[in-house]
């Protein structure tokens, strides 16, 4: 398997701008979830799916965030309109039934 | 509050000798925990886990220690070699807490050559 697939790797837009990051998980994996990491926070989850069905959003940072799975095997997180504070890493993990997490390489977002 | 941390952020040892990496949790209600190492440039990647019915668990070189009672976890890593040196995260989840896992500050480890 390939493992948890995210695209793009880097990403470099300006303020204002609208941001789409996408995520192919590990195929039979029934969960999905999208972090941000920053030096100041660390790793933040900020939504979680399970069998394609978004559960708990709670960290999506504000209506600017909106994250989507319309199949079990792609996810997208857009951000809209991106600011220069969104700059960070993003990760997508998945994971089948069991509770162990498996992260892709994650994009690297940069808002000017 | 309820959270998962880490002792010292940087860790340096010589190469060949044994690392041990700490991490505290303060909920007792945690009961699945797993060790992450993230390389520069790259995602969190597995390492070991251990279940709250656990007190020790031994994978590759590596050995994941939890003292419920103090609500202590560590990660032993033997005869440590330069592709060690990364940040290590801990990572905890509880019952009550869904499928979210809460992530400790991490540790740079640095294996002096």
């Amino acid at each position: 398997d390939a493992g948890v697939i995210q695209s793009p790797r880097h990403e470099v837009t300006e303020m204002g701008q609208e941001v789409t990051l996408r995520c192919k998980p590990i195929s039979g994996h029934d969960y999905l979830f999208w972090y941000r990491q920053t030096m100041m926070r660390g790793l933040e989850l900020l939504i979680y799916f399970n069998n394609n069905v978004p559960i708990d959003d709670s960290g999506m940072p504000e209506d600017r965030f909106s994250a989507k799975m319309p199949n079990a095997s792609f996810s997208t997180l857009k951000i809209q309109p991106s600011e220069p504070r969104d700059s960070a890493v993003y990760f997508c993990a998945s994971r089948p039934v069991r509770d162990t997490q498996y992260f892709g390489p994650g994009t690297r977002l940069t808002v000017l | 509050g309820e959270s998962v941390g880490l002792h010292l952020p940087t860790l340096s040892v010589q190469e060949g000798d044994n690392s041990i990496i700490n991490c505290a949790y303060s909920n007792s209600a945690s009961d699945y925990f797993i060790w992450y190492k993230q390389e520069s440039g790259k995602g969190p990647q597995f390492i070991i886990d251990i279940r709250s019915n656990m007190d020790k668990r031994q994978g590759q070189r590596v050995t994941v220690l939890l003292n419920k009672t103090v609500k202590h976890l560590s990660l032993q890593i033997a005869a440590t070699q330069p592709g060690d040196s990364a940040v290590y995260f801990c990572a905890e989840t509880r019952r009550n807490a869904g499928n979210m896992l809460t992530f400790g500050g991490g540790t740079r480890l640095m294996v002096k050559p």
